[in-house]
């Protein structure tokens, strides 16, 4: 069973267009996140839904827009794509329990190349 | 603000040598840490975490950690590297209500046949 799964794996796309990443978690986590993983392979978080309530927004463009439907789906919208978007994008979810040592669960990731 | 740093971008061991991965952290209050490793094409998986319950942490994989205070340290050992253990490994501590991790810029760690 798929704990944190993300769609697409791959995707591939010109600069300017606008592209979408979802995330689903079946593990029945109240806070869902997205991070950005650079080629240097340095991960920074993005943002942080807790119930469907946006919690962390960490100075990341306004092109990137996130929306939660329900806690256990957590999509990550991209407008105007640029070049230096390319990287690859992880979701993750923790326990519900608002516990310092409750660690997150990742999904596989979604690399994203804009050409 | 917390925040780990870990020495050494690359690491590179024998197969059946010691491995040894640093990571030193700041808090200004009692940190949760934690020990991810993300193999090639994947995402991260916990290998494991302080929650200041003991020391010595064990991990999955045969790898353990040991926080030690005055040292702000909290490095990942694994006493017989193997092949499968080449991977990127990340070093990360929680805030202090624990909705968000903060990562160091990771260690590679490569075994040598």
């Amino acid at each position: 069973d798929t704990a944190v799964s993300q769609t697409p794996k791959y995707l591939v796309t010109q600069m300017g267009n606008d592209k979408s990443i979802k995330c689903e978690q079946n593990l029945g986590h109240d806070t869902m996140y997205w991070y950005k993983q650079d080629s240097k392979k340095f991960l920074k978080i993005m943002f942080s839904y807790n119930n469907k309530e946006l919690i962390i927004n960490e100075t990341v463009p306004n092109r990137f827009s996130p929306k939660s439907p329900d806690k256990a789906h957590l999509n990550l919208h991209i407008n105007s794509l640029e070049l230096g978007d390319s990287a690859v994008y992880f979701c993750a979810s923790r326990p519900t329990e608002l516990s310092s040592y409750n660690e997150q669960f990742f999904g596989p990731g979604t690399r994203l190349t804009v050409l | 603000a917390q925040s780990v740093t870990q020495l050494g971008s690359h690491v590179s061991v024998s197969e059946g040598a010691l491995v040894l991965l640093r990571c030193n952290y700041s808090s200004s209050v009692p940190p949760y840490l934690f020990w991810y490793v993300q193999y090639p094409n994947q995402g991260l998986q916990l290998l494991l975490k302080y929650t200041s319950a003991a020391t010595l942490v064990k991990g999955i994989n045969g790898f353990e950690a040991e926080f030690k205070k005055s040292e702000t340290s909290f490095h990942l050992t694994k006493p017989s590297a193997h092949m499968s253990d080449a991977a990127e490994y990340f070093c990360a501590v929680s805030s202090p209500r624990g909705e968000k991790l903060t990562f160091g810029t990771g260690t590679r760690l490569t075994i040598i046949p």
